[in-house]
């Protein structure tokens, strides 16, 4: 049974460009979470996905950043007109249901896109 | 919002020493807590969980217990091998019941 995978773990964008990163979801999982981790922080939350819904998008800048989560394939984290503070290192994780404050339903994280941008 | 913060690395150690790495939270209420670790090139794993004040979370020899009192959750092992060698990162679930919010971070490099 494959873990999450993302794609690319690696990519190097200049200023300006887009950067699109992909995220499968472990098989049967529905729920997917996106988190970035600059450098000598610790991992932070972005934004959670069902099924083409957004749940909660709060920790997701609201220029040049967006996300989705179509019926079929991947999860895209799609960030427009690349900076330089936008290097980081990008997870994504995925869970079987809801994770809730009364039932830990833990996240399977993938090993990251690291994109720098030069 | 609830938060860890987590010992500052790299902690360098010589295999079958012992192992503390520190992290405290701040927090409403108890929420779940947790040490997750990342090898080398890999994605992190839950390593260990305590949903509870009191419980404590093992596995793979490392333990933690989720203490009230010094909101604490201190991740230890008795006998570290070169095969622990890798980041480890405190967690708990925020206000929201489902985002995780991370520490920084403890590198950890096990020498033979």
């Amino acid at each position: 049974n494959a873990g999450v995978m993302q794609n690319p773990r690696h990519l190097v964008r200049r200023r300006g460009q887009e950067a699109r990163l992909r995220c499968s979801p472990m098989k049967g999982h529905s729920h997917v979470y996106w988190y970035r981790q600059l450098p000598e922080e610790g991992l932070k939350f972005m934004v959670y996905l069902q099924k083409e819904n957004i749940i909660d998008e709060s920790g997701m800048p609201k220029e040049r950043f967006s996300a989705e989560f179509p019926k079929e394939g991947p999860s895209i984290l799609r960030i427009q007109q690349v900076v330089r503070g936008d290097s980081a290192a990008y997870f994504c994780a995925s869970s079987l249901t809801r994770t809730s404050k009364s039932s830990y339903n833990e996240q399977f994280f993938g090993p990251g896109t690291r994109l720098t941008v030069l | 919002g609830n938060s860890v913060t987590q010992m500052e690395g790299p902690v360098t150690l010589s295999e079958e020493a012992f192992l503390t790495i520190n992290c405290t939270y701040t927090a409403t209420g108890y929420p779940s807590l947790f040490w997750y670790v990342q090898y080398p090139g890999e994605g992190l794993q839950l390593l260990l969980k305590a949903t509870k004040a009191d419980d404590k979370g093992s596995n793979k020899g490392f333990e933690a217990t989720y203490r009230k009192e010094t909101t604490s959750f201190h991740l230890e092992k008795g006998s570290v091998q070169v095969s622990d060698s890798a980041v480890y990162f405190c967690a708990l679930i925020d206000t929201s019941g489902y985002a995780l919010n991370f520490g920084k971070g403890t590198s950890l490099l096990v020498t033979p």
